[in-house]
């Protein structure tokens, strides 16, 4: 079954410091990642896909295979970062996009 | 400039009264999905129109229909709505279904 998974329902940090949000998925065949942000009274909005390549907004997000995961990083933590952060799937040639439950980021000042 | 609209942001309808949800875009998208978000749950998609061909998720309760006129609108109508179905319905749209989602607003639908 497709799934995604993140772990972490709160991830509170001070500003400047890493983050890591964590990602795992399960998927039979090569996975279309993304990560979704919703930041407050915002839609959601794509931050990146592991395609592109790209980093934005100083996030990266690199696809391991081996442990099926897409974890996204920044390195220095900034206040408007703070929003909810959802890891999704792409689902065959549908368009679904299988959501984890998602990761509210605090960057606390 | 925005891209996906939908109306209204907040509707409050009474147990087994019809109501519809209406969603708009501008970017001429030829995919349009309805998501339902419950409170603190991830967004669950019900069903899409690639075009006019519409595809509904297996696990969509019949009581959710959905209606796409043109390119431009689509209406998610939810026939006899119970008290489980107070969510926030999302619509978005994309190029094709390998593309980027544009997600609107969100309706806030309570059932009294």
């Amino acid at each position: 079954a497709q799934r995604v998974t993140q772990p972490e329902k709160l991830l509170s940090v001070f500003k400047g410091a890493p983050v890591e949000l964590k990602c795992n998925y399960s998927y039979s065949g090569s996975p279309e990642l993304f990560w979704y942000v919703q930041y407050s009274r915002q839609r959601l909005q794509l931050l990146l896909r592991h395609i592109s390549r790209e980093s934005i907004k100083g996030f990266t997000a690199d696809l391991n295979k081996g442990e099926t995961s897409f974890h996204l990083k920044k390195p220095f933590a900034q206040e408007e970062d703070s929003a909810m952060y959802y890891c999704a799937l792409i689902r065959g040639n549908t368009g679904k996009l299988i959501f984890g439950q998602g990761t509210t980021l605090q960057v606390k000042p | 400039d925005a891209m996906v609209i939908q109306n209204p942001r907040y509707q409050v309808t009474q147990f087994g009264k019809p109501v519809t949800l209406s969603c708009s875009q501008t970017l001429n998208h030829n995919v349009m999905y309805w998501y339902q978000q419950k409170s603190s749950q991830a967004p669950k998609l019900l069903f899409h129109y690639y075009d006019k061909d519409f595809n509904n998720e297996a696990d969509t309760p019949d009581n959710f229909q959905s209606r796409r006129p043109n390119t431009s609108f689509c209406f998610l109508d939810i026939r006899s709505p119970g008290l489980g179905d107070a969510a926030m319905y999302l619509c978005a749209t994309s190029k094709s279904f390998w593309d980027e989602q544009y997600f609107g607003p969100g309706t806030r639908l309570t059932v009294t």
